[in-house]
């Protein structure tokens, strides 16, 4: 099973801060990569598919980056909206999430 | 528009037996992979199983496998999972999400969500 290890937990940033969230494989997946936003009491939404597509609807200032086992969720610009729990999850191998990272408006 | 609807969740005592359905409109069903997806309280997301578009693939997180069968029913453009000998740790919400055409990928799509609660 392929573990995803996502980097930080927590993180409390200010708005208009940028956030930068990583998430590492256990072992290269390629691009097989895919980032979620949670919110409290809803299901995820996809953010970013295959590492660094994005998606129609999602604002420009999230984007993702990296290839192999290293992988980046960048937030440009944090808004009050953005308090979310952040999932990273592959596709290569059978079906694996990260642990989540929980990003908190200062 | 893509809705997914989950039902058939509820309180079940361990050792016990539930049927989730997820019945899906605004796309063509039998082209897509479907995936269960689980949420323990207070916890991160889980993969559970997911079937091919032609039914004849399935494949199980080790967690659940020989407990919990998967199947769809493109008739009825209905994805279902079939959970038996329950434990406490299978408590949690039940996500059915759309898959890819050719590949399981990413999940654009997802229901709300059902409760399975597990207790005695």
């Amino acid at each position: 099973e392929i573990v995803l290890t996502q980097s930080p937990d927590f993180q409390s940033v200010a708005p208009k801060e940028k956030v930068t969230i990583t998430c590492r494989a256990s072992q290269s997946i390629g691009g097989s990569l895919h980032w979620y936003q949670q919110k409290p009491g809803q299901s995820p939404k996809l953010l970013i598919k295959y590492a660094s597509q994005s998606i129609s609807g999602v604002p420009s200032r999230f984007s993702g980056s990296g290839s192999g086992t290293d992988f980046t969720l960048t937030i440009n610009g944090l808004e009050a909206e953005d308090a979310a729990t952040y999932y990273c999850h592959q596709s290569s191998s059978l079906l694996t999430f990260g642990g989540g990272t929980k990003v908190e408006i200062k | 528009q893509v809705q997914l609807v989950e039902s058939g969740g509820g309180l079940v005592k361990p050792g016990g037996s539930l049927r989730l359905s997820c019945v899906a409109s605004g796309f063509i069903f039998s082209d897509y992979y479907m995936t269960w997806i689980r949420q323990a309280p207070g916890k991160g997301l889980e993969y559970i199983s997911y079937i091919g578009n032609s039914v004849s693939y399935t494949s199980y997180a080790d967690s659940v496998k020989g407990r919990f069968t998967i199947s769809r029913d493109n008739t009825k453009n209905s994805l279902y999972l079939q959970m038996d000998s329950l434990r406490v740790e299978d408590t949690a919400v039940y996500y059915c999400a759309r898959g890819g055409v050719a590949t399981t990928g990413h999940f654009q799509h997802w229901g709300l969500g059902t409760l399975v609660t597990v207790s005695s």
